[in-house]
């Protein structure tokens, strides 16, 4: 069992659509961080955390320490929004990354 | 304010050649992290360098390798290379350690291995 996991793997959208990307992990960690991956390999920090909620946009990610669970959401979806979303959690001495869940936004 | 600079961008080797790749982090940046990405195993942390120590390392043999110079600029190295390390190489800067802020992510390098 992967000690990151993602769901869905893939997802596909409606623009305007609310999207919700699950991240659980067994890990310890110091922080959970939510990357953006488009085609051609860039990669975008979107949020780090260690507790709560933090809100970027139309981008929120959440996070619950106790479950282990994270999870991202993005409001009224765009097909720009189109991109593998990663989520990364550890500590300093690990990192350890999900599969990634891959956003199809269809206009 | 210029981003985290990878070069090459791609790159084509032979086995059993060995490759240096270089990053260039955000100015101010002191830590820089390596990573190596492949279709079957996905995103994987190869390396941190902090104030130019090693400070974490992944689960990678020996083959791999890194340094971090004064100006934080660093360069990983991969001697004796294998078909299976044909993968995207993704370098990362921060201010700090990894787990305590947000990491700035460069291009890549696309390393393939013939």
């Amino acid at each position: 069992k992967n000690e990151v996991e993602q769901s869905p793997q893939n997802l596909t959208a409606q623009e305007g659509e609310f999207i919700t990307i699950n991240c659980s992990y067994s890990v310890g960690i110091s922080a959970l961080h939510w990357l953006q991956q488009h085609p051609g390999g860039g990669i975008v920090s979107l949020f780090m955390l260690s507790s709560g909620k933090k809100k970027h946009g139309r981008l929120i990610a959440t996070i619950n320490i106790q479950e282990k669970h994270s999870s991202l959401h993005i409001t009224a979806s765009h097909p720009r929004d189109s991109a593998v979303y990663i989520c990364a959690a550890g500590d300093n001495n690990d990192m350890r990354f999900g599969a990634g869940t891959r956003l199809t936004v269809k206009p | 304010k210029a981003g985290v600079t990878q070069t090459p961008r791609y790159l084509i080797k032979t086995r059993g050649q060995q490759v240096t790749l270089s990053c260039s982090p955000i100015s101010g940046h002191r830590s820089v992290s390596w990573y190596q990405q492949t279709p079957g195993q996905g995103l994987q942390f190869l390396f941190e360098y902090f104030s130019e120590t090693q400070r974490n390392k992944g689960n990678f043999p020996g083959r791999f390798s890194g340094r971090q110079f004064s100006n934080s600029r660093s360069e990983m190295n991969v001697s004796t290379l294998e078909l299976g390390d044909s993968a995207l190489y993704l370098c990362a800067s921060s201010l700090r350690l990894w787990g305590e802020n947000i990491q700035y992510f460069g291009a890549g390098t696309r390393l393939s291995v013939l």
